[in-house]
């Protein structure tokens, strides 16, 4: 079993659609959850952080954590064809290593 | 932005010839990482830094070497370059390992 695991994607939303992105994680030790946003040909741009179950908003944006079932998710509404990259969840449990998700690549569509 | 540079941003270069990344910080950051990624594998460590001369290996260091001699700079060596090393290189910086990493751009490397 992989210690992440990302819905891998691709998806197409119209404009204006609200966008659902998810991983599932089996390591019990991770504390810290991020979402990434990739664009092409760029380095991960963090996009949201959080240590704690429940939800955290920013702008468009809401992470999601749920320790119990090892579950986050990332939601993104209202979404814009500047939304359009590739994301990528990534965990920590506070050493010096980070663990990614293979990325999902979301298209907003204008 | 995270003041991370990476040089080069791009090279292309033959099997067998040694090839150097650089990664500078401006943010005086303790730990700094070298990741490669490719399609369908993400993002993957090949080596970290946890101070000056302080090195250790990640996932997939088997080929690469690094050094840090400054606090700002940290290299990535690949010894003798081989195809399977074609990828994309990124370095990534924090100051605390309870906190995020910040990533430069990237080098794209192609060995032919």
């Amino acid at each position: 079993q992989k210690e992440v695991e990302q819905d891998p994607g691709p998806l197409s939303v119209p404009e204006g659609a609200i966008v659902s992105l998810n991983c599932t994680y089996s390591n019990s030790a991770f504390q810290y959850f991020m979402w990434y946003r990739q664009y092409s040909r760029k380095g991960p741009e963090l996009l949201m952080y959080t240590y704690s179950s429940g939800n955290k908003e920013d702008g468009r944006f809401t992470a999601q954590v749920d320790k119990s079932s090892k579950y986050i998710s990332l939601f993104i509404r209202d979404s814009q064809p500047s939304d359009s990259a590739t994301y990528l969840c990534a965990f920590s449990s506070n050493d010096y290593k980070l663990s990614f998700g293979a990325g999902t690549t979301v298209t907003v569509r204008a | 932005d995270a003041g991370i540079t990476q040089s080069p941003r791009h090279k292309v270069t033959e099997t067998g010839t040694p090839v150097t990344l650089r990664c500078h910080q401006t943010e005086n950051h303790r730990y700094m990482y070298w990741y490669r990624q490719d399609p369908g594998h993400g993002l993957r460590l090949i080596h970290y830094s946890y101070g000056v001369k302080d090195t250790d290996k990640g996932e997939v260091s088997d080929g690469y070497s690094v050094s840090r001699s400054k606090t700002e700079d940290f290299l990535l060596t690949l010894e003798s370059a081989t195809s399977s090393q074609t990828s994309v290189y990124f370095c990534a910086i924090t100051g605390q390992l309870n906190q995020p990493q910040h990533f430069g751009d990237g080098t794209r490397l192609s060995i032919l």
